[in-house]
């Protein structure tokens, strides 16, 4: 069955280090997005993309930057980690149907600690 | 901006109740919206959508309605159960892209 993977599950760093998140879809959808839950601001879009090369940052894109080298993968990486980063972070994906409306398709999360 | 608004607090109802969740939104006519199931430690599964020219949809026990004028959608569990405790956030599609905004979510507990 196709799947959207995340990893890790849990991560714990330090102030300053660079970490990324992995998210890998075997969908084959040209969508992929992160977004930050936090409590009192549900989902906040970090980055999304549309497509292999194609990034855009959404609203909370601050200290975060993504890459898309493949249809199947798009990971974000915090590239100076900051304790106002923890947070859990969700990956998820849609397909492009050309009717509005297309689902989307989540992985389990990553919960991220700074210290 | 575009908001949307869900009740952050927690409903708890009787097994075998009609759960209602409520999400309003502003700034915002949006062509569709959407509702998601999210359980604790899992990412969010979608439910259901309703289109601005459909005032409801059903899916077996689940019946969400959609007001353009009052700028409000309505989710509702019928006959509701212990199984269906989780939290329940709606997402509106942001400008005409294939990106959405969610609301914060409504943490429903259906007490046996």
């Amino acid at each position: 069955d196709a799947e959207i993977t995340q990893s890790p599950r849990h991560k714990i760093t330090e102030t300053g280090r660079q970490v990324t998140l992995a998210c890998h879809q075997t969908w084959n959808h040209n969508n992929m997005f992160w977004y930050r839950q936090d409590l009192g601001h549900g989902l906040r879009l970090i980055h999304y993309s549309y497509g292999v090369h194609d990034t855009n940052k959404g609203e909370v894109s601050d200290g975060y930057s993504v890459s898309r080298s493949n249809t199947e993968d798009l990971p974000l990486t915090l590239e100076s980690a900051a304790s106002s980063q923890t947070s859990v972070y969700f990956c998820a994906s849609s397909e492009t149907t050309g009717v509005a409306g297309e689902k989307l398709f989540f992985g389990s999360g990553t919960q991220l600690s700074v210290l | 901006s575009q908001k949307i608004e869900q009740n952050s607090e927690a409903l708890n109802i009787q097994e075998g109740k009609t759960a209602t969740l409520t999400c309003n939104y502003t700034n915002y006519s949006p062509a569709y919206l959407q509702w998601y199931r999210q359980d604790p430690g899992r990412g969010p599964v979608f439910l259901l959508l309703i289109r601005e020219n459909e005032k409801e949809k059903r899916k077996e026990r689940l019946k969400v309605t959609f007001d353009t004028t009052l700028k409000q959608s309505l989710f509702h569990i019928t006959a509701s159960q212990p199984a269906d405790s989780a939290t329940y956030l709606c997402a509106l599609p942001s400008s005409g892209t294939y990106k959405y905004i969610f609301g914060t979510g409504t943490r429903l507990k259906v007490l046996a």
